[in-house]
């Protein structure tokens, strides 16, 4: 499967800042998904990111909220704009090669944890 | 709407004894059903899947189970090992189409403790 680097793996930032996470693969795959964890809460769909296009997001979130790139099949960015507390969470991206996501799953960055101050 | 839930929040097992995770779903359009297990500080690692036309599949000490009249599943860790204790995440998938190809939504999480 895919190997996945997310960088960076924390950090803690001010309110009112962005924060941009980064996404790269070692093998180009089809599809790349943006996730959010909130504290002691499930995994939550935040766009699926389309290379070459705007991303697809999902209800509860926007591109001025979270714009996200996809130039090319194997990255992609997240970014947190205008942070508040709220947005502590921790943020993961995930791909998959069509066809395979079913039965051989879909595999995750390490994610990365963010602290809002 | 959660549409995937798992009702226990945590399970506490033996070393040896087996562990049983429940999933139930209220989406019958889900095709596929996956188990991820996430250890603190990665990310969740992908276990095992089931089609919704079969009731089990069978990997290893992992087993998933399928009941799509109570549209519920679950998975069987037989034996249970120290090295299990994690957060067992149930996960469902709608097949490709246009409009929701790849999207998979998640259960809120099981930790799974195994005790010696």
């Amino acid at each position: 499967s895919a190997v996945i680097s997310q960088k960076p793996s924390r950090d803690i930032c001010q309110r009112g800042t962005s924060l941009t996470i980064q996404c790269q693969v070692d093998s180009q795959v089809t599809m790349m998904f943006w996730y959010r964890q909130q504290p002691g809460q499930s995994l939550t769909l935040i766009a699926t990111a389309n290379q070459g296009s705007e991303a697809t997001y999902e209800s509860g979130f926007v591109i001025d909220k979270f714009p996200i790139s996809r130039p090319n099949l194997t990255f992609s960015t997240l970014t947190v704009s205008n942070m508040s507390p709220e947005d502590s969470s921790i943020y993961l991206c995930s791909v998959t090669s069509r066809g395979q996501g079913a039965v051989y799953g879909y595999t995750f960055g390490s994610g990365t944890r963010l602290t809002v101050v | 709407d959660q549409q995937v839930k798992q009702n226990s929040p945590s399970l506490s097992v033996q070393e040896g004894r087996i562990s049983i995770l429940n999933c139930d779903y209220t989406n019958s359009m889900f095709d596929y059903f996956l188990w991820y297990k996430k250890y603190p500080a990665e990310g969740p690692t992908f276990l095992i899947s089931i089609s919704s036309i079969k009731d089990k599949n069978e990997d290893g000490r992992f087993t998933v189970f399928l009941n799509k009249s109570a549209k519920h599943l679950s998975l069987h860790i037989v034996p249970s090992q120290p090295g299990d204790s994690a957060v067992y995440f149930c996960a469902a998938l709608t097949s490709p189409s246009t409009d929701s190809w790849g999207k998979l939504q998640f259960g809120a999480g099981t930790q799974v403790v195994v005790t010696p």
